[in-house]
Formats: C-alpha cells, structure tokens, sequence
C-alpha cells in the first residue's frame, strides 16, 4: 500500500497571507489527524477528522481549520500567517484496532509540510 | 487523564553502547503504548507497540521495550547504538475518550550518537 503523502513538501509565504496543505491517507483509513511540530513546542495536536467531520479538536485558534472530502483526502488551511505558524506540518492516517475498551488507535505518518513564514 | 512523560529531552550515547530512552505513562484503564522515531525533515515512522500480548516488545532496526505494569513505564532499548539511530524518539499511548480513539504524544527525547 502506498504511504501517507503530503503536498507541497515545502512552502514559504508572508506574514498575513493564507496557505492550504494538503493529505492523502493510506487507501482504506477514514481518519486522519494533523500535527504542527515546532522546536519550542514539540508535537502539538491540532484536530482529527473522520468520514468528513471533525471529532477531536486541539487548542489551536480558529485561524487554523481543516476539512475532509468524501474520499478521506484532508486539507488544513492557516489564514492571516504569522511567524510563529512556521513549523512541520504533519498528517496522519489511521485506522483502530480491535473494539470497545480492547481497541486502540495506530497511526501512519506523511513526511510532512514545513511551512515558513517570512 | 492519559499521558506520557519522557525523561530527558537530550541522550547522548557512543556507538556501540547501550540506548535506554524513558518513558513513563498515566492511565486508568489498560494502555496501549507506542514508541516511533522522526528522522530530521520526516514524518514520524513506528518502531513498535505495546497492545497487552507480550509485555516485551520488540521493534525495527534492533530496538524493544519492555511494559511494567507496577513501574508504569515503557522503557525503549537497543543493546548497541548505531550511528543510523540518531533521531528524536516519540512515546504515545493511545485510549478511548468519549467513544472514539485519542493518541497522545510525549515531548520526544533526542538520541545523539558519537562515534
């Protein structure tokens, strides 16, 4: 199966303007997650969909919104860029195991989008 | 809440010694437990996991990890660093919150390797 792929591999843009990544999950996931990993904060979660609706959130302003189509595609948009948006941007496609209490999450990663704002 | 602390941010090592890298978790129900490596400039790729088959856990490229349940912990090893295992290493445990599945990441520790 093909992996998690993640477009643009990199972008630059100014402080101000708005940017779109885009995620393509592993065929058969119906979730994915995004992440903003930055040297000072670490991995940080910023929200989950799932069959086209988001169901976990994380605590990121409402600059940062996401979407997913029908075919479990996922794209997060940042508006009104500053300089602390730069970071690697990360998604990830997965799928549960098992049911109930039994079960858990596992997660695939993209190589991710680093994002630099001037 | 479920959560994860790794302890130390940074672990320096020579090639060829041993590589212990912490994790310790909370959580009030049974854990799922995993431990994946970021390369720099890449996404973060699965090592191995912990799902209450075995509680010694073995993983790619040499590395294990062994669940105590009365430690609370997750420890990962390798018997001998590699000049290829300089990466950030990630602990997560993943659990059920309010009907759907959440992961969890720690901060990462940073494994440098000398020759």
């Amino acid at each position: 199966k093909a992996g998690v792929t993640q477009t643009p591999r990199y972008l630059i843009k100014t402080r101000g303007q708005q940017v779109t990544l885009s995620c393509s999950p592993i065929s058969g996931h119906r979730s994915v997650s995004w992440y903003q990993q930055t040297p000072g904060q670490g991995l940080q979660f910023l929200f989950e969909y799932f069959s086209e609706t988001q169901r976990n959130k994380g605590n990121f302003p409402g600059r940062f919104s996401g979407r997913q189509f029908s075919n479990s595609r996922s794209e997060m948009n940042v508006s009104t860029l500053e300089l602390g948006d730069s970071a690697l941007y990360l998604c990830a496609s997965s799928f549960v195991v098992g049911r109930g209490r039994g079960s858990y999450n596992e997660q695939f990663f993209g190589p991710g989008t680093r994002l630099t704002v001037l | 809440a479920q959560s994860v602390t790794q302890l130390g941010s940074h672990v320096s090592v020579s090639e060829g010694a041993l590589v212990l890298l912490r994790c310790n978790y909370s959580s009030s129900v049974p854990p799922y437990l995993f431990w994946y490596v970021q390369y720099p400039n890449q996404g973060l790729q699965l090592l191995l996991k912990y799902t209450s088959a075995a509680t010694l856990v073995k993983g790619i490229n040499g590395f294990e990890a062994e669940f105590k349940k009365s430690e609370t912990s997750f420890h990962l090893t390798k018997p001998s660093a590699h000049m290829s295992d300089a990466a950030e290493y990630f602990c997560a445990v993943s659990f059920l919150n309010t009907g759907f599945q959440k992961l969890v990441f720690g901060t990462g520790t940073r494994l440098l390797v000398s020759p």
